[in-house]
């Protein structure tokens, strides 16, 4: 079975550009999820879906981040424009209701 | 207060002792409660949910203590290969939270 996929594996930008990440979930799997890890920290949670409908969105920096999951499979996550804090690992996971979640290899961004 | 709280690390313990990690989360009407295993610059991968009674896979027990709003994780008999961050994981309702992880190092 193929796991999430993500891309791409590894982006450097300057402040204030845009990046757009990509993530194909595990086939069948109804829930998506969008997290940031900050080096030495846990992975937090920008954003979910249940299908094409976003389920908590609630730490999500709405001025700057936007994400989407047209047609309930690929979604995508985009930083416009991006700030020095960004810099970190982005993580796409999914999951089947309630269950386990897998992980893709995430993507990490470097901001100049 | 944050949501899930872990001991801070890092564990550095010789192979074949026993560690310990402990994690504290702060809301009652968490409902399902995990512990994820991330190593060095990889995605984190389950490594056991935690039940009730709690429960045994191998070298690894977990327990929960809804009173005390607690959750535990033992491995016995180190190996090197469990070097990793280890990360709790509370769910209630939709919502996952992952706490801040604790870095186990295991040495030869």
């Amino acid at each position: 079975e193929a796991g999430v996929a993500q891309s791409p594996r590894y982006k450097i930008i300057e402040k204030r550009q845009s990046v757009a990440f990509w993530c194909n979930p595990i086939s069948g799997h109804a829930t998506l999820y969008w997290y940031q890890q900050i080096l030495g920290q846990g992975p937090k949670l920008l954003i979910q879906f249940q299908n094409n409908g976003v389920v908590d969105d609630s730490q999500l920096p709405k001025d700057r981040f936007s994400a989407e999951r047209l047609k309930g499979v690929d979604s995508t996550l985009k930083i416009q424009p991006a700030k020095l804090e960004d810099s970190a690992v982005y993580l796409c996971a999914s999951s089947s209701l309630h269950n386990e979640q897998f992980f893709g290899p995430g993507t990490r961004l470097t901001v100049l | 207060r944050k949501e899930v709280e872990q001991d801070p690390g890092p564990f550095n313990v010789p192979e074949g002792a026993t560690v310990a990690f402990n994690c504290t989360y702060s809301n009652s009407a968490s409902q399902s409660f995990f512990w994820y295993r991330q190593d060095c610059r990889k995605e984190p991968k389950l490594l056991m949910s935690v039940y009730s009674s709690g429960n045994e896979d191998g070298r690894f027990t977990a327990q929960l203590n809804r009173a005390s709003q607690y959750i535990s994780l033992l491995i016995r008999d180190s190996k090197l290969s469990d070097s990793a961050t280890y990360l709790c994981v509370v769910n209630y309702g939709q919502n996952f939270v992952f706490g801040p992880g604790t870095r186990l190092s295991v040495l030869p």
